[in-house]
Parts: C-alpha cells; structure tokens; sequence
C-alpha cells in the first residue's frame, strides 16, 4: 500500500523559513516524479512544485518562484521542500503527491494517484 | 495558465439519487482530465483519469465523460460515503491546474 506522511509543518513568521519533508513507502520511490500541492483556508488545491525521479526536472508554479525549492533523497525514499520568504499568502495545507504511471500522463503533466494527509503551514506575526 | 471552472459551487441531493458535476477549461485540454474526491481530514483520492477511465479500486457508480473544454463526472445512486468535494484537474498543459472544487451534500 502506497503512503505518504509529510511533516515539518507549523506556524512561523513572514519572512522566515520552513522544511518540508515527506516520507514515501509501499512503492519504488526512485522510479516517479513527486509534487507538492497545496490548499488555502476555503480554497481550492494549487500546485506547487515537481521533481521528476531523477531530479533532472523540476518545476514550480509563479507564485513560489525563486523563494521555494524542492529536492528529493531517492535512497531515504524522501521528499522535501526548502520554503523561504515566507508570506501569509503562504498559509495552506501542504500536501505530497506522486505522480501516476506514464499512461495516466499527457506529454508535459500527469494526474496524481496517492497523495498524503497533508501538513499545515500557517504564515502569521 | 488553463483556469478550470466547477459548477455548481455546491450540490445537494439524497441519497440514492443520481449527482452530475461539471467542469469547464479555458481552452481544450483533450481528455487530459481527472477527478478527485476529497474529505476532511483525508487524502484526496483519484476517481478518473483520461477523462473517462476509473481508476483503480473505484466503483462503477463513478463515470466520467467529455473532452475538449466540457466535462462532466456522473455518480449514480449516491451512497453516504459519496458526499464529499470534488475537483477536476487538467494536465494538458504545464502547469496543472485544478478547478474550485464541488461540494457534494445529502439533501
């Protein structure tokens, strides 16, 4: 059975830094790309960030752009996410997500077939 | 970006009734589609991808249809465990985008 637990969440000021991490099992880490996608009090699920398996590419939506950054460890079947300069806009349930197999993808993005529970960030003075 | 668009915002129906929830994209995403179910407190699940296939493990009161712009995800007799939101996710083009989410309640 796939699982994903994320941790690192809490609350913290604007400006300051936070790491995410994710731990993955039931599955071979190393042979799928990872996301993290978020989700705002009362909004809707926003993409995040994407690493293919071998971290050779890795994508981030404009509004974390240059201030967030996601790494993998294939051998500790883990994924993480540096965020920086953090912002109230910020403030989300943070959740890790793999990536489907190739046949539930398009050329440039998949869908995503196991996602954590989450963990929440909170971005406040 | 591809803005997806979800309606209606919320639906309510009963139990046993059947449910249909619309997702519209800003330009055609083929059938690069998909549609998840979300609870509190859980994971969001995969329902479909491809537009129309279940995926694994999912019941076939569960069916999607569409392609181009217009989609929509039919549920059949809903059952207590089905009330829950919804969202459509597009990933035709880079980035991925989701819809809003339909909240599905027991009317």
């Amino acid at each position: 059975e796939v699982q994903l637990v994320e941790s690192g969440g809490g609350l913290v000021q604007p400006g300051r830094s936070l790491r995410l991490s994710c731990a993955a099992s039931g599955f071979t880490f190393h042979d799928y790309a990872m996301n993290w996608i978020r989700q705002a009090p009362g909004k809707g699920l926003e993409w995040v960030s994407g690493i293919s398996w071998n971290s050779d590419n890795i994508g981030y939506a404009d509004s974390v752009k240059g201030r967030f950054t996601i790494s993998r460890d294939n051998a500790k079947n883990s994924l993480y996410l540096q965020m920086n300069s953090l912002r109230a806009e910020d403030t989300a349930l943070y959740y890790c997500a793999k990536e489907s197999p190739a046949r539930y993808c398009s050329r440039t993005s998949c869908s995503f077939d196991s996602w954590g529970q989450g963990t929440l960030v909170t971005v406040s003075s | 970006d591809i803005v997806m668009t979800q309606s209606p915002a919320t639906l309510s129906v009963s139990p046993g009734e059947r449910a249909a929830l619309s997702c519209r994209a800003s330009q055609s995403v083929s059938i690069n589609l998909a549609w998840y179910q979300h609870k509190p407190g859980q994971a969001p699940r995969l329902l479909i991808f491809g537009a129309s296939t279940r995926a694994t493990g999912i019941p076939a009161r569960f069916s999607g249809s569409g392609s181009g712009a217009e989609f929509t995800l039919t549920i059949s007799s809903l059952q207590s465990e089905d009330f829950a939101v919804y969202y459509c996710q597009q990933y035709n083009n880079w980035p991925s985008t989701f819809g809003q989410g339909t909240r599905l309640e027991i009317e």
